[in-house]
């Protein structure tokens, strides 16, 4: 069945390191997107990908990092320098950007210890 | 400030009441609005209303867009438990954007 993986399901991390949360899609979708959703606050765009090798910044970037070396992967990093790392991840895919028939995963719960 | 603006932000009801959920929108050169339900994890995509569709129904669930005064609503009646859970309303900023996503509403339904 076609659709989008997301791992680990949870993940600790202490403060100063960085991690990586991985989302794969089987769905031969072009554009995928990060999003962050905190309590009360709804989901924020990180990063978004309209094609292999290439990526753009969504409304909070600011010490996260992306890649997008195959069409199927597109995994976000944590830095150390996110200030407030702990929430509930979650990746998406469309056909393309102007396509809004969003997939969702499963999301990262990430907790900074 | 907030481009998608979603009230209330929490309601409890009953079994059997009918509920609606107000979105609100500005963004520059409308194409469409989006409904997505969210019950654990993953938000699963309920409607999608653009310009020449401009009411929705599926089952117990219908909604309309109004584009003049830029808001839509999500109606649900004869609410079940299973109803419980959290509807985000998103559209894209502008153009070929990715969607922008409102705080959400988190509906209780309580037998």
């Amino acid at each position: 069945d076609g659709g989008i993986t997301q791992s680990p399901k949870y993940l600790f991390r202490k403060e100063g390191q960085n991690v990586t949360l991985s989302c794969e899609q089987n769905l031969n979708h072009d554009a995928m997107y990060w999003y962050r959703q905190d309590p009360g606050q709804g989901l924020r765009l990180i990063y978004y990908s309209q094609i292999v090798n290439d990526f753009q910044k969504g409304d909070i970037a600011e010490g996260y990092s992306v890649s997008r070396e195959k069409k199927e992967s597109f995994p976000l990093t944590v830095t150390s320098a996110q200030k407030n790392p702990t929430a509930f991840y979650l990746c998406a895919s469309s056909g393309q950007v102007s396509n809004y028939g969003y997939t969702f995963g499963s999301g990262t719960r990430l907790t900074v210890v | 400030e907030d481009k998608v603006v979603q009230s209330p932000l929490s309601l409890v009801v009953h079994e059997g009441d009918t509920v609606t959920l107000n979105c609100s929108y500005e963004v520059t050169n409308f194409r469409s609005l989006l409904w997505y339900k969210q019950e654990k994890k993953a938000p699963t995509f309920l409607f999608m209303l653009t310009s020449s569709g401009i009411e929705k129904k599926s089952g117990r669930l219908s909604s309309i867009l109004d584009k003049k005064e830029l808001f839509s609503i999500l109606n649900i009646t004869a609410t079940q438990t299973g109803d419980s859970a959290v509807y985000l309303c998103a559209v894209p900023n502008s153009g070929n954007t990715p969607l922008v996503f409102g705080k959400g509403t988190r509906l209780s339904v309580i037998a």
